[in-house]
């Protein structure tokens, strides 16, 4: 069946960085684009950054540019999410993603990994 | 950046039907998408393409898109159905994904 799942979430440091990764399984990744949402406790869905199925094409959430960096890898049915400077307000369960491009639906989700970003 | 707007809370009585709107400048011209969230769950996709009902997903779930407001309408509303809703949309120009502030459906 399908699976994503993510790893990588945990406690950090103000200003620490993490990398995050999310497995797929069962589903063609590479046919897949791929997107990372996030949920801060208590609160609704933003969304993160998505990546082309070629990973040519990369956007970003202005609360997010030019601290994460996300990629994938194919040959590994692997999505990862460089984060870097991290701040109090990036801590949330973030979630991984996948859809077949611009307009449309998420349709699998992960199950979400949890980073906590404090002193 | 455009803007969805959803109440934060819908209740309703087992039995009858809900309606979720998501308010947006001209939002019929998007293509809307909707979420079910249950608490400590990954959110899951009910509705697509305004209307379109993802395998799996009963038929009491469906939507509906025009002018500035889209819906998402649950008929024969189940105490199971109590969960977060978000509707989604892609802004313009397809480099951002936008989310509603979500509507939190109790079932009395």
């Amino acid at each position: 069946q399908v699976q994503l799942v993510e790893s990588g979430g945990g406690l950090v440091k103000p200003g620490g960085s993490l990398r995050l990764s999310c497995a797929a399984s069962g589903f063609t990744f590479s046919d897949s684009f791929m997107s990372w949402i996030r949920q801060a406790p208590g609160k609704g869905l933003e969304w993160v950054s998505y990546i082309s199925i070629s990973g040519r094409t990369i956007y970003y959430a202005d609360s997010v540019k030019g601290r994460f960096t996300i990629s994938r890898d194919s040959a590994k049915s692997s999505l990862y999410l460089h984060m870097n400077n991290l701040r109090a307000e990036d801590t949330a369960v973030y979630y991984c993603a996948s859809f077949g491009g611009y307009g449309g639906s998420m349709y699998y989700w992960g199950q979400g990994t949890l980073v906590t970003v404090s002193s | 950046s455009y803007v969805l707007t959803q109440p934060p809370s819908v209740s309703v009585a087992p039995g009858k039907t809900a309606s979720i709107t998501c308010g947006g400048s001209n939002i019929g011209s998007y293509s809307v998408h909707w979420y079910q969230q249950k608490p400590g769950q990954a959110p899951m996709l009910v509705i697509s393409y305004d209307s379109d009902r993802p395998s799996g997903i009963p038929e009491r779930f469906s939507g509906s898109n025009s002018g500035n407001t889209a819906t998402l309408t649950i008929s024969r509303v189940e105490a199971g159905d109590e969960a977060d809703y978000y509707c989604q949309v892609w802004d313009g120009s397809g480099d951002h994904v936008i989310f509603g502030g979500g509507t939190k459906l109790t079932v009395l």
